[in-house]
């Protein structure tokens, strides 16, 4: 079974200094992982996602996330922090399924506060 | 370019009466997801349609059923509510995915469910 934990449940930065949101996974299969980002009062947004290419990935806003298969982490990075940032991030695995579908397993998610 | 629309935003709903939430997608997506958010507890899966025609139990079922109603459309029945279904509710939607290929989840912009 797939799971994935979120290190820190609230992390707080200055602004322009670097993010890190920790992020375990666990899965028996070939794992696609997603961060996603909840603005308050707002819906889900995809920030990025890591399907088996390149173990670096960049996604919208500056974020990146890398793939480490040997630590089962996939960590997401900004290297400087801006006041629009604050929110909550969730970090995502989903399996592919015998069937061609899967289902996406969330995180308990990591607010993210960003100080002035 | 609507992408995922849910309805209602907002509700409040007396102990033990019914409703439906309603969903629909317009991006051609087979795959359709009903989510649950309680703070401290992330987004947690409660039913999901891979195609047209099939739905299937996700993490926290009991108390709602789905109706896939067409590749659009896929609603949320609460029959008779409870306190303890106060949540915010996700509908999303994908592409079928094969071998862990696949886009990432769209997310509507939820609806905040108070039962008293």
């Amino acid at each position: 079974a797939q799971s994935v934990t979120q290190l820190d449940s609230h992390v707080s930065v200055s602004e322009g200094t670097p993010v890190l949101l920790r992020c375990n996974y666990s899965s028996s299969y070939s794992p696609s992982l997603f961060w996603y980002v909840q603005h308050p009062n707002k819906g889900l947004q995809l920030l990025l996602k890591y399907t088996s290419a390149a173990t670096l990935v960049k996604g919208i806003n500056g974020f990146e996330a890398e793939f480490k298969k040997s630590e089962t982490s996939f960590h997401l990075t900004k290297p400087s922090a801006h006041m629009s940032d604050a929110a909550e991030y969730f970090c995502v695995v989903s399996d592919g399924g015998t069937s061609g579908t899967y289902k996406y397993i969330f995180g308990t998610g990591t607010r993210l506060k960003v100080l002035a | 370019n609507a992408g995922v629309t849910q309805t209602p935003k907002f509700q409040v709903l007396k102990t033990g009466q019914s409703m439906t939430l309603q969903c629909a997608q317009d991006m051609n997506h087979n795959s359709m997801y009903w989510y649950r958010q309680d703070p401290g507890m992330g987004l947690r899966l409660i039913y999901y349609s891979a195609s047209e025609g099939t739905t299937d139990k996700g993490e926290v079922p009991n108390g709602y059923n789905v109706s896939r109603l067409n590749k659009r459309e896929f609603s949320l029945r609460l029959e008779s509510a409870a306190p303890s279904q106060t949540s915010v509710y996700f509908c999303a939607s994908s592409e079928a995915e094969y071998r862990g290929i696949g886009a990432g989840a769209f997310f509507g912009q939820g609806t905040r469910l108070t039962v008293v």
